[in-house]
This record gives C-alpha cells, sequence and structure tokens, in this order.
C-alpha cells in the first residue's frame, strides 16, 4: 500500500479566509512533503519535514504554514493568501526520515485551490 | 545547481506504438538518481521507473525502459506497446545521492503525451 491521501481535493477561499489542508499516510514513512504546482509547470518544492520535524523550507511565504502534528499527518495552514497561491499542492512522503536519494517519494492526489 | 530539460513539451503515439522521451540534465554530482514519474489527468504523480547513477544497467520496469547515458547526461524513457492508459504529462527528476540536496527533487517541465486509439 502507497497511498497517500489528501483532502480536500478542491478548495475555493477568499484572500481573508482561513483554510487548511491535510495529508495522510499509514506507511510509517517518516519524511513528509509539501510542493505546490502551478498549471502546466511542474511541482515545486515547500516544505520537509522529516522524523516530525521542519528540515527543509523553501522560503516560502509565511501566509503558508505548515505543521506535522505526529509521523502520519500533515498540514498546510493557509492565511491571507493571493490570487497567484491558486495552485496544485500536493503531498508527498518517504520511508525515511533522512536524505537519501533513494528514499522514493509517493505522492497524493492534491489539492486545487482556488483563492478570490 | 542542477537543472533537468525536457525537450518535448508535447508527444503523441498511436496504440500499441513505441515512444521516446527525452530528458537531459546538469550536475557536477557523480552520484544521484533520475526518475521519471507520470502524472495523469487525476493528478496524482506515479514512480514510473527509476535508475541509480553508479549503475551502469539501464533501469526496465514492464513496458518501461531508460536509455541511461551517464557521460552525455541523458536519461530518455521508452514506452513500449503504448496504451491508453499512459495518456500523461511525464516529468524527468532528478535527486542527489546524499546530503540536505537529496530531500529535493528537481523536475524538468514535463512532456504531455498522448495516445492515439
Amino acid at each position: 500500500d502507497t497511498e497517500v491521501t489528501q483532502t480536500p481535493k478542491h478548495l475555493v477561499m477568499g484572500m481573508t479566509n482561513k483554510k487548511s489542508l491535510k495529508c495522510e499516510q499509514h506507511m510509517g514513512h517518516r519524511a513528509m512533503y509539501w510542493y505546490k504546482q502551478k498549471a502546466k509547470k511542474p511541482p515545486e518544492l515547500m516544505f520537509v519535514y522529516s522524523y516530525e520535524k521542519l528540515s527543509i523550507n523553501e522560503s516560502v511565504p509565511s501566509r503558508f504554514s505548515p505543521e506535522c502534528p505526529n509521523s502520519s499527518l500533515l498540514n498546510l495552514h493557509l492565511h491571507a493568501l493571493q490570487p497567484e497561491d491558486s495552485a496544485l499542492y500536493l503531498c508527498a512522503s518517504s520511508r525515511r526520515g533522512d536524505a537519501v536519494a533513494k528514499n522514493i517519494q509517493y505522492f497524493g492526489a492534491g489539492t486545487r485551490l482556488s483563492v478570490l | 545547481a542542477q537543472t533537468v530539460t525536457q525537450s518535448q513539451p508535447e508527444m503523441s503515439v498511436q496504440e500499441a506504438e513505441t515512444v521516446t522521451l527525452s530528458c537531459t540534465y546538469d550536475t557536477s554530482e557523480s552520484d544521484y538518481y533520475l526518475f521519471w514519474y507520470k502524472q495523469p489527468p487525476s493528478r496524482q504523480m506515479i514512480l514510473v521507473i527509476r535508475q541509480e547513477a553508479y549503475k551502469q544497467q539501464n533501469a526496465t520496469e514492464n513496458r518501461f525502459s531508460v536509455n541511461f547515458q551517464k557521460a552525455a547526461k541523458s536519461f530518455s524513457l521508452k514506452i513500449s506497446d503504448s496504451q491508453l492508459g499512459d495518456a500523461a504529462m511525464y516529468f524527468c527528476a532528478y535527486r542527489p545521492y546524499s546530503g540536505a540536496g537529496s530531500y529535493q527533487l528537481t523536475f524538468g517541465k514535463g512532456t504531455k503525451l498522448s495516445v492515439i486509439p
């Protein structure tokens, strides 16, 4: 089983709203990732959690706030977003928490976010 | 910095035929991994195949195989006996072997593959 589950599938929010994206995996993976993917572009890494601790923040604006409450769950809290933040947000996980390339990343189906 | 280039924005193939997607990359590292991911309209990124740079033998997964040319920094994907379900965006990706940078997948811009019945 290599399932990463993301909810909701679609989200529409205003610029003053607060919302959260959720990602779950029950594969015992110890690294979890958030990516942002604009239309017709490749995914761009936003955050990496390794053993439930934030390892990488790719200079993401503070209106995006990640949280990893436990090893199975990853949240992305959204506040005061801009229309240009509209994108597909992908979550991924990998078995090992350390940074080794053979650590395959398994992706969820993403949340399509529209900011009005 | 590593870069990955996919020079074919779109390609099409007749069902049951063979198609090759191109990828080149630039790196100063000697050890790394290369991947092909597939993203169908369902949006989920699915790993198709991976290649370890220190292995000379080309990776194969059923109908999918790669032609890895390390000196030329080329990593093409061959899909044999193409099926309608192969229609998707295909991304070539690179990861260094170790270090903090190996969390990061560097993707190419993608090739959109259409399969014609």
